[in-house]
């Protein structure tokens, strides 16, 4: 089955203590992304990739890292992670990276940071 | 920049009532336009989408036209179901920005028997 998984899904954790979401997809697409979704904002993009070994930041990339080491995987890093990041993060990817193609999401991971 | 204003909600109707879920933009050139679902608890899944002016996007009785002159993309349903309960998100690409999908803040819809 075609889909964009994450890991976890549910997370608590505290101010500062690194952490790593997971995104895998199985599609051989080419771009993906990572946004994160709050009341009243909608989605925000933080970060994307047009293809391995390249990334580039998003509307609020501040905190957040990324890497695209292999085409399937893209995990979002936080080095010092900090309440204002508590939040409902989505992975998505696409097959080329163009307004025309469909992005795919994956379930989303809900981070809370105490 | 891009922006996409959508109708707050919540929106709350009877099943079998009609459907409108305004949605307006603001692009330079000639962007992309989408709805996405949210179903509770799930991620999101592409509804609908059109690509240049005066297309109509259509999947499961949703139907949402891009119409230029007013810069809008309302989704509209004829007769909803309980099962339409869901959070809608209208959603725009811009050609230049490498797939960057700039939202709405969101409409939740409950529909009720």
């Amino acid at each position: 089955e075609a889909q964009v998984t994450q890991n976890p899904r549910y997370l608590i954790t505290v101010t500062g203590k690194k952490l790593t979401v997971t995104c895998s997809q199985n599609m051989n697409h080419e771009y993906m992304s990572w946004y994160r979704q709050d009341p009243g904002l909608g989605l925000r993009q933080i970060y994307y990739s047009m293809n391995v070994e390249v990334t580039d930041k998003g509307d609020v990339p501040e905190g957040y890292k990324v890497s695209r080491k292999e085409k399937r995987n893209f995990p979002l890093i936080l080095e010092s992670p900090s309440p204002n990041q508590t939040s409902l993060y989505f992975c998505a990817s696409s097959f080329g990276g163009t307004s025309t193609d469909t992005q795919y999401f994956g379930p989303g991971t809900r981070l809370t940071v105490l | 920049g891009n922006s996409v204003t959508q109708m707050e909600g919540p929106v709350t109707l009877s099943e079998e009532a009609f459907l409108t879920i305004n949605c307006t933009y603001t692009a330079t050139g000639y962007p992309s336009l989408f709805w996405y679902v949210q179903y509770p608890g799930e991620g999101l899944q592409l509804l609908l989408k059109a690509t240049k002016a005066d297309d109509k996007g259509s999947n499961k009785g949703f139907e949402a036209t891009y119409r230029k002159e007013t810069t809008s993309f309302h989704l509209e349903k004829g007769s909803v179901q309980v099962s339409d309960s869901a959070v809608y998100f209208c959603a725009l690409i811009y050609t230049g920005t490498a797939s960057k999908l700039t939202f709405g803040t969101g409409t939740r819809l409950q529909v009720t028997l």
